[in-house]
This record gives structure tokens, sequence and C-alpha cells, in this order.
């Protein structure tokens, strides 16, 4: 069965610092992924997915990620964070096409110091 | 358009007691997907819905159920409250075109269940 790792609970960086959440996935083929976002009190919010083709996926917000296969990550990053990035992210990866039924990873939580 | 719609947004229950979670989906969008937040254990699936038809189940007791109605809203029902259901209850919708490739979901707020 596929997973999802977040290794990082909770991270903490300065307004204007570079940032990168790190997710590992396990998974046997070329896997869908996602990066989500969760505000205080909100649902879950789409920020990318990658699916195939180019391994650098651009998402909304300013936010990136760069799918490897040789280290079955898919890190999100973003090059100047700001104060309403504060959140908690999640990396979630579903078992094929046809399947809604998404793992997530346990999240990482982003603090941003003003 | 519409985003996904889920009410109530917060319930508070006690033990014992059944709850009923209703989700209106993004229109034209047929398949409906819940999922339970907790701080414990995250997010973890719970079933999803297509054309009124269970497609998928997490691992989840039988106290956990839900249906969906010809219109794509979604309800799902918890009986015997337990104080571990506390959590947010999340609805996701998706527009599945052919069950062959994977659409993106949409979240909802999500429903805030405390169990006393």
């Amino acid at each position: 069965a596929q997973s999802v790792t977040q290794p990082d609970i909770h991270i903490t960086v300065s307004e204007g610092a570079s940032l990168e959440l790190r997710c590992n996935y396990s998974y046997g083929a070329t896997p869908y992924l996602f990066w989500y976002v969760q505000s205080p009190g909100q649902g879950l919010q789409l920020l990318l997915k990658y699916f195939s083709g180019d391994t650098l996926v651009q998402g909304i917000k300013g936010f990136e990620a760069e799918f490897k296969r040789s280290q079955s990550s898919f890190n999100l990053r973003k090059p100047s964070v700001h104060w309403s990035d504060a959140a908690e992210y999640f990396c979630a990866v579903p078992p094929g096409a046809g399947s809604y039924q998404l793992t997530f990873g346990k999240g990482t939580k982003l603090s941003v110091i003003p | 358009k519409a985003g996904v719609t889920q009410t109530p947004r917060y319930l508070i229950k006690t033990r014992g007691q059944q709850v009923t979670l209703s989700c209106s989906p993004i229109s034209g969008h047929r398949s409906v997907s819940w999922y339970q937040q907790t701080p414990g254990q995250g997010l973890q699936f719970l079933f999803e819905y297509f054309s009124e038809t269970q497609r998928n189940k997490g691992n989840f007791p039988g106290r956990f159920s839900g249906r969906q109605f010809s219109n794509s809203r979604s309800e799902m029902n918890v009986s015997t409250l337990e104080l571990g259901d506390s959590a947010l209850y999340l609805c996701a919708s998706s527009h599945d075109n052919s069950g062959n490739s994977y659409n993106e979901q949409f979240f909802g707020p999500g429903t805030r269940l405390t169990v006393l």
C-alpha cells in the first residue's frame, strides 16, 4: 500500500526566508502527488499536483514542488515566505488513477516569524 | 461556481447519540469523499461515493456510514458516538469523468464534531 511521510512536524522560518517542506512517498508505480494547505479552522486547499511529465511543478501562491523518483520525494518549496503562509501543509497520494482515496502525510505546521 | 459546502459547521453531541453530517458538492461533481481529521491520527479516508454508490471504503467501524443522493449531495452518519469520534469531518468532491483518470478533489470547510 502507498504511504506518505512528512519528516518535519513543525518548521519555523522568518518572513522573507526560503522554505522547503519534505515529503517522501512509498509507491510501486509513478504516483500522482499532491500538496494541500490548511489554514486554522479551514478545509484543505490544493497547492499543486504532479501527474506526469515535467518534474518541477508550479502551484498557487508562489509554491513549487519537485518530483524526484530516485529519492522518492516531492518536496515543496517557496523562495520567500510571507506571514500569511503560516498554516499546516499536507502531502498526499492516491492509490492510482480512478481512486479518490487519498493517503495523507501527518502534516507539517509552518510558523512564520515577522 | 460555489464551493463544497458542509452543514452544520459545528456540532456537539453526547456519547451514545448519533449524528448526521451533510455535504453539497460543487455543481457537476459526482464523486464525494469523506475524511476524518484528528490530532492523533491525522487525515483518514472514510469512504467515497459516486453515482449514489459507495465506491471505496476506509478502515472504520460499521458505526460510520454514508449515502449519496441523485443530486450528488452526500450525508454521513455516525451511530453510538464515542469520545474518540470527536474530529473535523471533511468532505471533498471531484468531477469524475471516466474513473480511469484522476481529477483533483476540492474540500469543504469541514464539520467540527465534539462528543462529550
